[in-house]
């Protein structure tokens, strides 16, 4: 069973532009997490998408937006890119209705210069 | 919302050693679930182990558990016969009935040869 797949792995951006991260989950998890990870801030959670729908949300500012699609595969987009938004960006699955684990994709890296 | 309180920003245990890491939360809820995620240099998340609040007896899993006081609000982490490999990132995580999951600020593990 593949696992949580993100892509890409590494990007560099110029402040000012925007940048769309995907996230593929594990088949069969309708349910996918996108968190921001920074030396400073540690996972903070960016928002939760469930059949297409954001459930819940973290406190980010506008700038940072999700969408899931049919197949349950999500993109997250961040506009007028900051150099604070250098980070690493996860994305986890987890099954419907569940309280159980997530799980986690590698990550993109994203570099703001 | 609810807070995940990680003390240890670092730690360190000698092979074949016990080590253990602290983690504490502040929730409202009566029903919710507690994970221990390590994330080694590879930065993949990876579950450890998981608790259900409404289990009173501590979870295990090999060398892995954990001492759970839900009145104290405290989840703490256990590693016997510390191994090279357990050298990671530790993230204690709390996830609500909404399945809105929240990471402590996780604690670097060091294992010393």
């Amino acid at each position: 069973k593949a696992g949580v797949t993100q892509t890409p792995r590494y990007l560099i951006k110029t402040r000012g532009q925007q940048v769309t991260l995907s996230c593929s989950p594990i088949s069969g998890h309708r349910s996918v997490s996108w968190y921001q990870q920074t030396p400073g801030q540690g996972l903070q959670f960016l928002f939760e998408y469930f059949s297409e729908t954001q459930r819940n949300k973290g406190n980010f500012p506008g700038r940072f937006s999700g969408r899931q699609f049919s197949n349950s595969r999500s993109e997250m987009n961040v506009s007028t890119l900051e150099l604070g938004d250098s980070a690493l960006y996860l994305c986890a699955s987890s099954l419907v209705g569940s309280r159980t684990e997530a799980f986690f994709g590698q990550g993109t890296r994203l570099t703001v210069v | 919302a609810q807070t995940v309180t990680q003390s240890q920003p670092e730690m360190s245990v000698q092979e074949a050693e016990t080590v253990t890491l602290s983690c504490t939360y502040d929730t409202s809820e009566s029903d919710y679930y507690l994970f221990w995620y390590k994330q080694p240099p590879s930065r993949q998340m990876i579950l450890v182990i998981r608790q259900e609040a409404y289990k009173q007896q501590n979870a295990t899993e090999n060398r892995f558990s954990v001492n759970f006081q839900k009145a104290a609000k405290s989840f703490s982490l256990k590693i016997s016969d510390s191994q090279l490999g357990d050298a990671a990132m530790y993230f204690c995580a709390y996830r609500s009935a909404d399945n809105d999951m929240r990471f402590g600020a996780g604690t670097r593990l060091t294992v010393k040869p």
